[in-house]
Formats: C-alpha cells, sequence, structure tokens
C-alpha cells in the first residue's frame, strides 16, 4: 500500500519551453502532497505544498509563476515547469500524505528534468 | 521549527562490518524523527520511524536508530553492513502535530567496501 507515482521519469526539453510532472497516489486518498527539489548531492529542499482543491503554498525563494502546482483531485497534483531555464535541471520528487496517516509522507520516484 | 543535521556527509565501511550514521535534531516543540533510505536516481524510502513509545526502533532490514531526548540525537546503526547497503540515507524530522512539514539534514552517503 500507500504508492505514490510520477510521470515522466525523465524529460529533456529545450529552452523557453514548459513541461509538466504528474504526481499520483495510486492506492490512498492524498489531501496534501507536497513538491521537493534535489540537486545532485544534496538534500532535498521543500518548493511547495499543495492541498486539494486549494493553493498551493509555496516555500520562500520559490517562483509561483513559475512552478505552477495544481491539486485537482485527491490522487492528483501536477508540477509545471514554466519557461524552463538550463538552471532548472534537476530531480524533482512529490510525496503525498495519507489523511489516515497524518505524520506520514510517501514519496514518489522523482523525475529528472534536463534542460537543454 | 525544526532543523536536522548530519554531520557525515561520507561514511565508508567494509562489508559485514558496523555502521552508525549520526543524526541529531533542533526543536521547540515534540517531534516525530524519520530515516529514508535513497538509492541512485530513486525516490526515498521511509527505513523507520519515531513516533512515540519505545524509543529504540528496528526496520525489517537490520537497521536500528534510538531517539535519544536528552541528546537531541537519533543515530542510525547497523551491526554487520552488506553491498546493497550503499545508498544515501537521509535523517528527517517534523513537528509531533500531524499534517507538518518534513525538515531533511543534508544526507549521508554509505559506501560498503567489498
Amino acid at each position: 500500500g500507500a504508492v505514490v507515482s510520477q510521470h515522466p521519469s525523465r524529460v529533456i526539453c529545450k529552452s523557453g519551453t514548459s513541461v509538466k510532472i504528474e504526481c499520483r497516489s495510486l492506492d490512498f486518498q492524498a489531501t496534501t502532497m507536497f513538491w521537493y527539489r534535489q540537486f545532485p548531492k544534496q538534500s532535498l529542499m521543500l518548493m511547495a505544498t499543495s492541498n486539494e482543491g486549494s493553493k498551493a503554498t509555496y516555500e520562500q525563494g520559490v517562483e509561483k509563476d513559475k512552478f505552477l502546482i495544481n491539486h485537482a483531485s485527491l490522487t492528483l497534483s501536477t508540477l509545471t515547469v514554466t519557461s524552463a531555464h538550463p538552471e532548472d535541471s534537476s530531480f524533482y520528487i512529490c510525496s503525498a500524505r495519507d489523511l489516515t496517516h497524518p505524520y506520514e509522507q510517501y514519496f514518489g520516484p522523482g523525475t529528472r528534468l534536463t534542460v537543454t | 521549527a525544526q532543523s536536522v543535521t548530519q554531520l557525515d556527509s561520507q561514511v565508508p565501511v567494509f562489508e559485514e562490518a558496523p555502521v552508525e550514521l549520526r543524526c541529531n535534531y533542533s526543536s521547540s516543540v515534540s517531534v516525530y524523527l524519520f530515516w529514508y533510505v535513497q538509492y541512485p536516481n530513486q525516490g526515498l524510502q521511509l527505513l523507520l520511524k519515531y513516533l512515540s513509545g519505545s524509543t529504540l526502533v528496528e526496520s525489517i532490514n537490520g537497521f536500528e536508530a534510538e531517539f535519544n531526548k536528552s541528546q537531541t540525537s537519533f543515530h542510525l546503526r547497523k551491526p554487520s553492513v552488506h553491498i546493497s547497503d550503499t545508498a544515501e540515507y537521509f535523517c528527517a524530522v517534523s513537528g509531533a502535530f500531524g499534517n507538518e512539514k518534513l525538515t531533511f539534514g543534508t544526507g549521508t552517503r554509505l559506501t560498503i567496501i567489498p
């Protein structure tokens, strides 16, 4: 149980284009989902917290117009990187919180974004 | 707010030797503590967690961690490591109220030497 998937696992896009990453909870309802960014050999940095049906809460320093987050249902959240640039290249990981276990997060496998 | 310190960025250990990965935290409130493992190019997998009760918690693959409130530590140990334990290990903390954000340490890369 408590499986979170991400799609795509890898994506390469050209500078200036937008790319969407999906995060799905497969066997539970996730009222809250989190988006993290991880640079090579570094820790996870929380970008934003999204609650189903409401606007995401962004961490300080994260551009909300660049990283658009939508949490339209209890099983799906999307992160759209708009007008991507090479410095946006990173490993993006989502996690989801099960309503019945509010203290725990279940992580997706991550998406490797490369902007050329 | 909470913070986590993992002092060792890299720990090389010979196969079948014991290992300890250190984690210290700072918080003004009660906490939940977690250890996650990350294999190359993968997401995080929960290794073990402390929520309440016994201060010694164990995982199914032989790791254990002990919550020490007086020393604000949650060190991870294994008596005998295997090649397959090679990975990045992250300690994380959250407030003990539910629906709290996780704060991660900087990670420790465990390398097992054959």
